[in-house]
């Protein structure tokens, strides 16, 4: 079945760093990508999607680029602030199924 | 305004009683989901539907059971709560293609003792 890697468990950075969060993913199928930010106590919320192989797609300063042939979707600011500390939830759906399985998350923490 | 109500908020169970946690959408989407966030693991799906009379086995679905009664309505019922089941739930719906990505409820923390 599909499933998604984020092999950052944690990520600290100072605040005006860049940062990337890595997503691989696998499916069988054409895949739709997904990342979600988390604040504390809050609920995950759509950042980003993308379903188009190499087409960059940015919001609030977020983009990420789906790569089909490395079957992957990192994340990445160029420049991080301290409202950007949350927990980030890459997701993968496919043209198969509606289901939607997310990662184990990366939290990023930005100090100042 | 798009929008995922969960019910209750909060739930002290006892084990081996009877826990039904409620999600209602007014998005008329055709997708329902049922998610568990443990830290450490993520968001775990147990289960999902495609529209009113389906439920569908997630990665998770041991000591869980699901109903979807209506568009709007997507229950998840553990009929015999165990501690292991101590978390925070989070319903979602969605729709079909890019679209699906899911809308959050804001989460039920259930504590079982």
């Amino acid at each position: 079945g599909d499933s998604v890697t984020q092999t950052e468990g944690l990520v600290t950075l100072t605040k005006g760093l860049p940062v990337m969060l890595n997503c691989t993913y696998q499916t069988t199928y054409s895949p739709f990508l997904f990342w979600y930010v988390q604040h504390l106590n809050e609920a995950p919320k759509l950042l980003l999607k993308s379903s188009t192989d190499n087409k960059r797609t940015e919001h609030q300063g977020f983009y990420a680029t789906l790569h089909k042939s490395s079957s992957s979707f990192h994340l990445q600011k160029s420049s991080v602030q301290l409202s950007d500390s949350a927990l980030y939830f890459c997701a993968l759906s496919d043209s198969n199924t509606d289901k939607v399985v997310f990662g184990t998350g990366t939290r990023l923490q930005v100090s100042p | 305004e798009a929008a995922v109500t969960q019910s209750p908020r909060n739930k002290v169970a006892v084990t081996g009683g009877k826990v039904t946690l409620s999600c209602n959408q007014t998005n008329n989407h055709n997708n329902m989901y049922w998610y568990r966030q443990d830290t450490g693991h993520g968001l775990r799906l147990i289960h999902y539907s495609y529209g009113a009379g389906s439920t569908e086995k997630g990665d998770i679905p041991d000591g869980y059971k699901a109903s979807r009664p209506s568009q709007e309505n997507f229950s998840l019922i553990l009929e015999l709560a165990t501690p292991s089941q101590t978390s925070v739930y989070f319903c979602a719906s969605g729709d079909r293609g890019i679209n699906q990505a899911p809308l959050f409820g804001e989460g039920t923390r259930l504590s079982v003792l």
